[in-house]
Formats: C-alpha cells, structure tokens, sequence
C-alpha cells in the first residue's frame, strides 16, 4: 500500500516562500492523483490543489491561485507544493493526501504525516 | 462552492453508546462524499467513500449512509480509540470541500 512521507516543518518569514515535498512508497506514483490540504491551528481543512503526475497537471483552489503551485516528480516519485508570499494566516499543518481517481476527484485513501510551516517575523 | 455543514458540533458520549453525526451539503452530490477520522497531532484517517463503502482495514463499528444532501456516519459501539474529531468531505465538484467537523468527546 502507498505511503505518504513528508518533510520536516518549516518556519518562514513573511513575505517568503516554502516548498513542502511528498515522497510516494509501496506503489504506482503514476497511477495516483497527489492533493495538497492545510489545517490553521484549531481549525478545520481546506483543499488547496492537487496534480495528476503522470500528466504534470494541477488545479488550484481559487483563494490560492497565483500563489500557489504543485509540481510532481515522476522520477522520485515525489509531490511538491510551494506556496509564496507567504503571511501569518498560513500558519498551519499541510497535507498530502493521495487518490486512485486521476480524471475524476476522486476521494482521498491515504495522506501524509503532515508538515507544520509556522510563519513568523 | 459547495458548503458542507455538519452537526452537532461536538458531543459527549460514553463507551458502548451508538453514536450519529450528520452532514448537509448546500446541494446535490450523489454519493460523492467520504468521512474522515482525526486525533489531536494526527494527519486525518479516511474512513469511508462514496457515502458508505469502508476504506481497507476500517472496522465494520463505522458505518455511513445518504445520498444528495443528506448524510450520517455512524458508530454502532464507541470504543476509548474513537474519540477524535469527524469530517465530512464532498469530492462531486471543484473544490472538494470539508464540514467543519464534529468532536467526539467522552462524557
């Protein structure tokens, strides 16, 4: 079965940017859809894009758009979300979480760990 | 966008209680919904898809049923483990959105 393995956390200044990466074990990398999810401090989850690898397209959430891009790695098997102009509101936890639907939306199967990026002057 | 509302909020319960949390999506989404399990700390777990299939490895103790707008999730037998937080997701439509989650507490 898939797993999900994330890098370490992150503390940025605002203003900057970070790149969160998502390592794929124990599957098909090509075969899966790679969704990237945030959850602020004590709140909820909020669907922020996700990318079919094997055809290196992304769509984005429109409150993220233009300051966000996924990007995949076929070759790592590796799933990226950078996120620039980066403020204190996206504080948060960011996931990877992966589907076998790629046309479709499909629903999630497996996620990551999580990555905390704390942004703070 | 589609909004997912989800009800109660937070609950109290005991073990061996049958527990129900309810979500409502502001519009039809077929069976394209799926229920998530979260402990403090922890990335979430998928626990159901299309309304009522259980993901691999998921006790039978959950069980979810609706179709449309109308969904609930249910624990027949509440264990000491399944005392978490709840969401619903909708994935019928961009953007795949989230309820704002139910607290299982212990009473």
């Amino acid at each position: 079965q898939v797993q999900l393995v994330q890098s370490g956390a992150e503390v940025k200044k605002p203003g900057s940017s970070v790149k969160v990466s998502c390592k794929a074990s124990g599957g098909t990398f090509s075969s899966y859809a790679i969704s990237w999810v945030r959850q602020a401090p004590g709140q909820g989850l909020e669907w922020m894009g996700r990318i079919i690898p094997i055809l290196g397209i992304a769509n984005y959430a429109q409150k993220f758009q233009g300051r966000v891009t996924i990007t995949a790695d076929k070759s790592t098997s590796t799933a990226y979300m950078e996120l620039s102009s980066l403020r204190s509101e996206d504080t948060a936890v960011y996931y990877c979480a992966s589907t076998g639907q790629q046309l479709v939306l499909g629903a999630f199967d497996i996620w990551g760990q999580g990555t905390m990026v704390t942004v703070s002057s | 966008d589609i909004q997912m509302t989800q009800s109660p909020s937070s609950l109290s319960a005991s073990v061996g209680d049958r527990v129900t949390i309810t979500c409502r999506a502001s519009q039809g989404i077929s069976n394209y919904l799926a229920w998530f399990q979260q402990k403090p700390g922890k990335a979430p777990k998928s626990l159901i898809y299309a309304a009522s299939s259980l993901q691999s490895g998921v006790p039978s103790k959950f069980s979810g049923s609706g179709s449309g707008t109308d969904f609930t999730l249910t624990i027949s037998s509440l264990q000491p483990e399944d005392f978490a937080t709840y969401y619903c997701q909708q994935y019928n439509s961009y953007p795949p959105t989230f309820g704002g989650g139910t607290k299982v507490e212990i009473k």
